[in-house]
């Protein structure tokens, strides 16, 4: 398996511009979720999804939206990036647990730069 | 909505001596608390968690406790090799069937030779 993956790994981007950061996992889990990490900071919840066709705002949605067509694939997409997008993008999978509580196992990051 | 505080955010240890980082959390209803590992460049990575029903748990040099009445937990590592250095990250899992995580800002261990 390989697990979570993102392309691309690094973008630079012009203010205003657009772009769709892709996640894929091949490990049939339901879960999945998309944070960014800002230099020296943790890990803040962007969106999620707990399957197919649902998607949910976590703590800084704003600029960004999602889609979940398929179990396998969760894009998030910007839409007139802006320099406060600076950031590290990481996409993770997880499967529900009952008393919940599940790994959730982390791509490799996209590193975006909005210039 | 959930809030959690890690502390210290830097972290500075002798190869061999042991390390403790804590987290605090909010939400008494909180059942699980993992821990990830993040190497420069890398992504965070799971090395150990709890549940609720125990108050410690073991994996060779790492060990986390957890005290639900205080609602804080804590991360051990005992003799600490220079491969530790990286930045830890303490999470709380949020209720209402969502498995959202919370993390803290991170600890940022160094281990020096």
């Amino acid at each position: 398996n390989a697990g979570v993956t993102q392309t691309p790994k690094f973008r630079i981007l012009k203010i205003g511009q657009s772009m769709t950061l892709q996640c894929t996992q091949d490990m049939n889990h339901n879960y999945m979720y998309w944070y960014r990490q800002d230099p020296g900071m943790g890990l803040k919840l962007i969106y999620y999804s707990v399957g197919a066709g649902i998607t949910d705002k976590g703590e800084v949605p704003n600029g960004y939206n999602v889609s979940r067509s398929t179990t396998e694939d969760f894009p998030l997409r910007l839409e007139l990036a802006a320099p406060s997008q600076t950031s590290v993008y990481f996409c993770a999978s997880s499967s529900p647990r009952l008393g919940g509580g599940e790994t959730q196992y982390f791509g490799p990051g996209t590193r975006l730069l909005v210039l | 909505g959930e809030n959690v505080e890690q502390h210290p955010s830097t972290l500075s240890v002798q190869e061999g001596d042991s390390a403790v980082i804590k987290c605090t959390y909010s939400d008494s209803a909180s059942n699980y608390f993992p821990w990830y590992k993040q190497e420069l460049g890398k992504r965070p990575q799971l090395i150990i968690d709890i549940r609720s029903n125990v108050g410690e748990k073991k994996d060779q040099r790492i060990a986390v406790t957890l005290n639900k009445t205080a609602k804080h937990f804590s991360l051990h590592i005992t003799e600490t090799q220079p491969e530790d250095s990286a930045v830890y990250f303490c999470a709380v899992l949020t209720q209402g069937g969502s498995e959202k995580l919370v993390f803290g800002k991170g600890t940022k261990l160094t281990v020096n030779p």
